[in-house]
């Protein structure tokens, strides 16, 4: 069974610092991978995918994630946080060999970035 | 994403209840989803539909019901609402070009109290 785990439920980092936010994955075969934000009372939004090609991905907002292939990981990252990344983060998973393509999500990690 | 609107935005109801949560959408998008997120959880699929006339359960579809009663319009229904159907909703839509490659625009979300 496919399945997203994102194993910190929240992260902590201070302004200025690198952060990292992990997402590992279980799938038969190649996925295509996604992460999402979620600012308080909006809904999500998309921040960056990796489909194909090299495996660092840039996104929106300075973030970027790499694809591990070998680790079935696919990280977010961003050299240097905000306060304004502070949000909940998901990473979801889209299967290649289901008829529907549907998104997996994980449960979601908080990260709080302090001044 | 103001594109993707959802009503009501809050509802608190009674156990037994009727309920709708209405969504529309401006994006010209063919395909379109219903979501519950509850916390530790992450989003999981109650219902999805690749227009109007094809209309699919997702992993939680029991208890829901749903109408695609336009393109741009998809409202989902709990036919005697139970309090574990307290959670957040989102309708989402996708673009049906290159499918599995694009990206989910989401809602601001209904929040769902049933007492």
């Amino acid at each position: 069974a496919q399945s997203v785990a994102q194993p910190e439920d929240q992260v902590n980092v201070a302004e200025g610092n690198p952060l990292t936010v992990k997402c590992t994955y279980s799938v038969s075969g190649n996925p295509y991978l996604f992460w999402y934000v979620q600012y308080p009372n909006r809904g999500l939004q998309f921040l960056l995918k990796y489909i194909t090609g090299d495996n660092l991905v840039k996104g929106s907002y300075g973030f970027e994630a790499e694809f591990n292939k070998s680790q079935t990981s696919f990280h977010l990252k961003k050299p240097s946080a905000l306060v304004s990344d502070s949000a909940l983060y998901f990473c979801a998973v889209r299967p290649l060999n289901t008829g529907f393509q549907k998104l997996v999500f994980g449960t979601g990690t908080r990260l709080l970035v302090s001044p | 994403d103001a594109d993707v609107t959802q009503t009501p935005r809050n509802r608190i109801t009674k156990t037994g209840k009727r309920i709708m949560l209405e969504c529309s959408q401006t994006k010209g998008h063919d395909r379109m989803y219903w979501y519950r997120q509850d916390p530790g959880l992450g989003l999981r699929l109650i219902y999805y539909s690749f227009d109007v006339k094809d209309i699919n359960k997702g992993e939680i579809s029991d208890g829901y019901s749903v109408s695609r009663q336009a393109q741009a319009k998809f409202s989902l229904s709990l036919e005697s609402a139970i309090p574990n159907q307290t959670a957040l909703y989102f309708c989402a839509t996708s673009d049906r070009e290159l499918a599995a490659y694009n990206e989910q625009f989401f809602g601001p979300g209904t929040r769902l109290t049933v007492l």
